[in-house]
């Protein structure tokens, strides 16, 4: 069976702060996809990455930064600096193929405060 | 850059009604889907739909649902007879052969 859990419901930082959140997944597939959401108060899912089982680089993109472990099943999301605009809350997903349903973990909210 | 429609934005209906929400996907993409979310709850795959025919469902999808493509633009789902648990926020995606996903940004079902 396939399951995303995102430990952290809720996380509050001050602005400027460092934040890194969680994200675990089970899978028995050797090819899967994970990805990351962030859905602000308007609601909307906003991507921000995908990653294939095969990659486990590191990726770098402005004050986002994404941690892949096979090893520990994890792929963890990093903001550096962070900003009031981040809070949000942000939604660590897998899929079994590159086009296959999606599987939600059930989301960190994160709030940053000024 | 295009984008996912989806209609109304929000919609209020009584128990029982039957309810159709809309979505424009992206014109070149082949596959659809729809998600659901109820309020403060993570986000749940109900139905995907690929070469018109649903693909996969979830036992969520049950025979209250139904989705359709009339026209090769719209791609409809529909709620026979709802109920105050199908209040929820419903997303729209859609992506292109070997692409991403691209979500709409959602139409919020309230049932009274």
């Amino acid at each position: 069976a396939q399951k995303v859990t995102q430990a952290q419901t809720e996380i509050s930082v001050v602005e400027k702060e460092d934040v890194t959140l969680d994200c675990v997944y089970e899978t028995r597939d050797t090819t899967y996809y994970l990805f990351w959401y962030k859905q602000p108060p308007s609601g909307e899912l906003v991507f921000l990455i995908r990653r294939n089982s095969f990659d486990e680089q590191n990726e770098i993109s402005g004050r986002y930064s994404w941690n892949f472990q096979k090893s520990t099943s994890s792929f963890n999301f990093t903001i550096t600096a962070s900003q009031v605009v981040d809070s949000a809350v942000y939604f660590c997903a897998l899929s079994h193929n590159q086009g296959g349903k999606l599987i939600f973990g059930q989301g960190t909210e994160l709030s940053v405060k000024p | 850059e295009p984008e996912v429609t989806q209609t109304p934005s929000h919609q209020v209906t009584q128990m029982g009604q039957e309810v159709i929400l809309r979505c424009v996907p992206i014109s070149n993409h082949l596959y659809f889907y729809w998600y659901r979310q109820i309020l403060g709850q993570k986000v749940e795959f109900l139905v995907s739909f690929y070469n018109n025919e649903i693909s996969e469902k979830s036992e969520i999808f049950d025979d209250q649902f139904s989705v359709e493509r009339p026209d090769g633009s719209n791609f409809t789902l529909k709620i026979r007879s709802t109920k105050l648990e199908d209040s929820a926020m419903y997303f729209c995606a859609s992506r292109a052969q070997g692409g991403g996903y691209t979500f709409g940004s959602g139409t919020r079902l309230t049932v009274v």
